[in-house]
């Protein structure tokens, strides 16, 4: 079954530490996946995706096909980080399977 | 450039009235469309897509129905809403087999 599974509904994090938000998939194919960001009272907007290798903001994302995982790093957290996260995978008809979010909060 | 437009911002109907909710696209033809229920704690739960006009795709059966009566506008509709129906909705469009998808702003729709 296709799957995207994001274990942790609340991440809480001090200002100048790291972060990392756990994004775990299941698909047979090869996997295309996002990590979308949406800053309180502002859209629901791309952040990254794995086949750029690009940082954006700090964060990183690398695709591991043998712990099928994508997980968003960053190792300085910053106070404008605090927002909701999902990653998402990209099924065959190029629709996108959904995690449930991690909210992500940083304390100052 | 694109951009996507949805209105109303917020809505409150009662239980038993009709819905109608839109989106709009900018600067693209042919889009893909998609209208989501966004929940706390359940990510996005996908409602409906089309990939062209008057094809609608529906993806969990319930009380909403969608429209796409031109290339660039996407509604959403209920004859009859329920209180279950309160939510937040989101529009996205992306382009034709690319998986990036890009969103409105939402409409927030309270039920009473």
């Amino acid at each position: 079954a296709q799957r995207v599974t994001q274990p942790e509904k609340l991440l809480s994090v001090f200002k100048g530490a790291p972060v990392e938000l756990k994004c775990n998939y299941s698909y047979s194919g090869s996997p295309e996946l996002f990590w979308y960001v949406q800053y309180s009272r502002q859209r629901l907007q791309l952040l990254l995706r794995h086949i750029s290798r690009e940082s954006i903001k700090g964060f990183t994302a690398d695709l591991n096909k043998g712990e099928t995982s994508f997980h968003l790093k960053k190792p300085f957290a910053q106070e404008e980080d605090s927002a909701m996260y999902y990653c998402a995978l990209r099924k065959s008809n190029y629709q996108l399977i959904w995690g449930a979010g991690t909210k992500l909060i940083i304390k100052p | 450039s694109q951009t996507i437009h949805q209105w109303p911002a917020t809505l409150v109907q009662p239980v038993g009235s009709p819905l109608s909710l839109e989106c709009t696209v900018e600067g693209t033809s042919n889009p893909n469309l998609y209208w989501y229920r966004q929940a706390a704690g359940r990510g996005l739960q996908l409602l409906f897509y089309s990939v062209g006009i008057g094809q609608i795709s529906s993806e969990v059966p319930q009380n909403l129905s969608a429209s796409r009566p031109q290339d660039r506008q996407f509604i959403l509709s209920s004859k009859k809403l329920l209180l279950s129906d309160s939510g937040f909705y989101l529009c996205a469009w992306s382009v034709a087999s690319r998986a990036e998808q890009y969103f409105g702003p939402g409409t927030r729709l309270t039920v009473t």
